[in-house]
């Protein structure tokens, strides 16, 4: 059973960038891919992107390309992402989510199950 | 703007069945049997409810259920319960360069 668990809360200014890890556990990480999604306050859920680990390819919602860098350490089973040039309307909730499974090389992706519990980052001045 | 269309709020009386509409377009309900379905409590990750339109994992209710038609998806509840109180999202892969889109997500009420 695969879990997920995110680092803690952030407060950033603008303009700084802010890095969140995911840490996966219970499963084999290089059998899934990893995607994060945001939520600002009172607001629906917001793609951004995600990778395939045994690939190390990602992929970038348009709206956050240039903006936002996903990685993948096999090492430690851990994905991290990056959002740079921060502004007061990144203020959410950011989630990791294990996207799909991998298998023979193959990749069966679109939903995503289970998610990490959420890391609130806060830009303000 | 979210990129699929849900509706507001639904609500239901225990026992009864709702039914949450996703519409999108040929770009993604339409054209993919890529649907999946989530749901959140108030201060809670999203929990995976159906996937592929209409494939329930394991340890979801059967009361749940998914379907398609054209490019509406929909989300059954039957046998409401007071814990089925939750936000309901909508997610589709979509041939546009966002790649997966939500849905702006249902507040269920459970009367």
């Amino acid at each position: 059973q695969v879990q997920l668990v995110q680092s803690g809360a952030e407060v950033k200014k603008p303009g700084s960038s802010v890095k969140v890890s995911c840490k996966a556990s219970g499963g084999t990480f290089s059998s899934y891919a990893i995607s994060w999604v945001r939520q600002a306050p009172g607001q629906g859920l917001e793609w951004m992107g995600g990778i395939i680990p045994i690939f190390g390819t990602a992929n970038y919602a348009q709206k956050f390309q240039g903006r936002v860098t996903i990685t993948a350490d096999e090492s430690t089973s851990t994905a991290y992402m990056e959002l740079s040039s921060l502004r007061s309307e990144d203020t959410a909730v950011y989630y990791c989510a294990r996207e799909g499974y991998c298998t023979g090389g193959v990749c069966y992706l679109n939903w995503f199950d289970p998610w990490g519990q959420g890391t609130l980052v806060t830009v303000s001045s | 703007q979210s990129a699929l269309t849900q509706p507001a709020s639904v609500s239901g009386s225990p026992g009864q069945s709702i039914t949450i509409s996703c519409t999108g377009t040929s770009s993604d309900v339409g054209g993919y049997n890529y649907v999946s379905w989530y749901q959140q409590h108030p201060g809670k990750a999203p929990k995976l409810m159906i996937y592929d339109v209409s494939n329930r994992p394991s340890g979801v209710s059967n009361r749940f259920s998914g379907s398609k038609s054209g490019n509406t998806a929909s989300l059954t509840i039957s046998g409401l319960q007071a814990e089925d109180e939750a936000d309901y999202y909508c997610s589709s892969y979509t041939s546009s360069s966002t790649l997966t889109v939500f849905g702006g997500g249902t507040k269920l009420t459970v009367l």
